[in-house]
């Protein structure tokens, strides 16, 4: 199947900084790319669909200030967590594909402390 | 809207013993259907599938049956092995779009040997 790199795997940054997660599609072009996140034992929660060229669509209850999604190529998407907070601790995973299968990143394990 | 009810974890089996993990749906019209496996510092990828109701998705052994009459999507396989310890998840898409999904909230498996 088609491959979804994601980096980093996992950071740990001080609250008030903010932190960019990459996704790149390595053998497809990606136009659209969904970001997922996780919180301890509990699902994993689409936050935004990003469209490349355009603007992301985020979802209820997701602020398009904190968490800024940039997809300016086919193959790149961007999510910055500006100014995190320990609530924002989190699994971030991405994911991108056909209508008969997503393909996702490996996912990055962020802390804030 | 839509929603997945997954077994929680985590579950420790021998190796060679019989996995059930229970899985069950709501959702409006008629979703497809999804297991996705995500093995240490990997990933998710799809496990197997089902796009309609008394299919049979199957794969590595393991399998489910797309069951409309109970809203369930239950992942079984009649003897596991050590390499299948990971994290599954159960998820469904409005039909047509398997690119968007609404997961449940992962089952941890470790089979010991």
């Amino acid at each position: 199947g088609a491959v979804v790199s994601q980096h980093p795997s996992w950071v740990i940054c001080k609250s008030g900084t903010s932190v960019k997660i990459e996704c790149r599609s390595l053998d497809f072009q990606a136009t659209t790319m969904f970001w997922y996140r996780q919180f301890p034992k509990q699902s994993l929660m689409l936050m935004a669909t990003s469209n490349e060229g355009s603007k992301a669509t985020y979802e209820q209850g997701v602020e398009k200030d904190k968490f800024l999604i940039n997809h300016a190529s086919l193959t790149l998407s961007t999510l910055t967590v500006t100014s995190a907070h320990p609530e924002d601790s989190s699994f971030y995973i991405c994911s991108s594909g056909g209508n008969t299968e997503a393909f996702f990143g490996q996912g990055t394990r962020l802390t804030v402390v | 809207g839509n929603s997945v009810t997954q077994m929680e974890g985590p579950v420790t089996l021998s190796e060679e013993a019989f996995l059930t993990i229970n899985c069950t749906y709501t959702a409006t019209g008629y979703p497809s259907l999804f297991w996705y496996v995500q093995y240490p510092g990997e990933g998710l990828q799809l496990l197997l599938k089902a796009t309609k109701a008394d299919d049979k998705g199957s794969n590595k052994g393991f399998e489910a049956t797309y069951r409309k009459e109970t809203t369930s999507f239950h992942l079984e396989k009649g003897s596991v092995q050590v390499s299948d310890s990971a994290v599954y998840f159960c998820a469904l898409s409005d039909q047509g779009s398997a690119r968007q999904l609404t997961f449940g909230s992962g089952t941890q498996l470790t089979v010991l040997p």
